[in-house]
């Protein structure tokens, strides 16, 4: 079947340090990759995605590759900000079956000044 | 920017009572979802809906039911809520389905 495993948070960071998400998938096919944020008391909202292998999304200094070899979709981001403070999401969207996404657990960011 | 509402943002509730959460979109998007999101952030899909008269069930079994009656407007109904119906609500419509937009969420409180 398919499913999404995240790295389990929750994450705190200092300003300016360096980010890492690790996000691997189970899917049939070659499925579109995505990376969602949900800000504190909002809904979720797209941040970047990808949708062939080798492809990079990239938004807000926010950057990952899809890994063909690996099922991997691990997000980066080279100098957090407090304003990063959030739940990311990695998703996927197979390409069979019904028309609908496939979360992860989430993972919840806290950068500190 | 998308347009996706949801009413109420709060709503603290006895049990028993009947609820109704709305969802409204003006994007036009065919593609509408549900979702229950746990305090531990998980998401679970509830309902979704191709289209005008068509609903079907998600990944997680619940007790609330959903019409399509127009293109924009998606309602979730609870008949008669129960404290284990606690919970964030989220909506979500999309017009390719691989791309969807949420709204703000309705947190539910059922006493």
């Amino acid at each position: 079947g398919n499913s999404v495993t995240q790295m389990e948070g929750p994450v705190t960071l200092s300003e300016e340090a360096f980010l890492t998400i690790n996000c691997t998938y189970t899917a049939t096919g070659y499925p579109s990759l995505f990376w969602y944020v949900q800000y504190p008391g909002e809904g979720l909202q797209l941040l970047l995605k990808a949708t062939k292998a080798d492809d990079k999304g990239s938004n807000k200094g926010f950057e990952a590759t899809y890994r063909k070899e690996t099922t991997s979709f691990h997000l980066e981001k080279g100098s957090v900000q407090v304003s990063d403070s959030a739940v990311y999401f990695c998703a996927i969207a197979p390409r069979e079956g019904a028309q609908k996404l496939v979360f992860g657990q989430g993972t919840r960011l806290t950068i500190n000044p | 920017e998308a347009d996706i509402y949801q009413t109420p943002r709060y709503l603290v509730i006895g049990t028993g009572k009947k609820i109704t959460l709305e969802c409204s979109q003006t994007m036009g998007h065919d593609k509408m979802y549900w979702y229950q999101q746990d305090p531990g952030m998980e998401l679970h899909l509830i309902h979704y809906s191709y289209g005008v008269n068509s609903t079907e069930k998600g990944d997680l079994s619940s007790e609330s039911t959903v019409s399509r009656i127009r293109t924009e407007h998606f309602p979730l109904t609870l008949e008669s809520a129960r404290p284990s119906h606690t919970s964030q609500y989220l909506c979500a419509s999309s017009g390719n389905w691989e791309t969807q937009y949420f709204g703000p969420g309705t947190r539910l409180l059922v006493l």
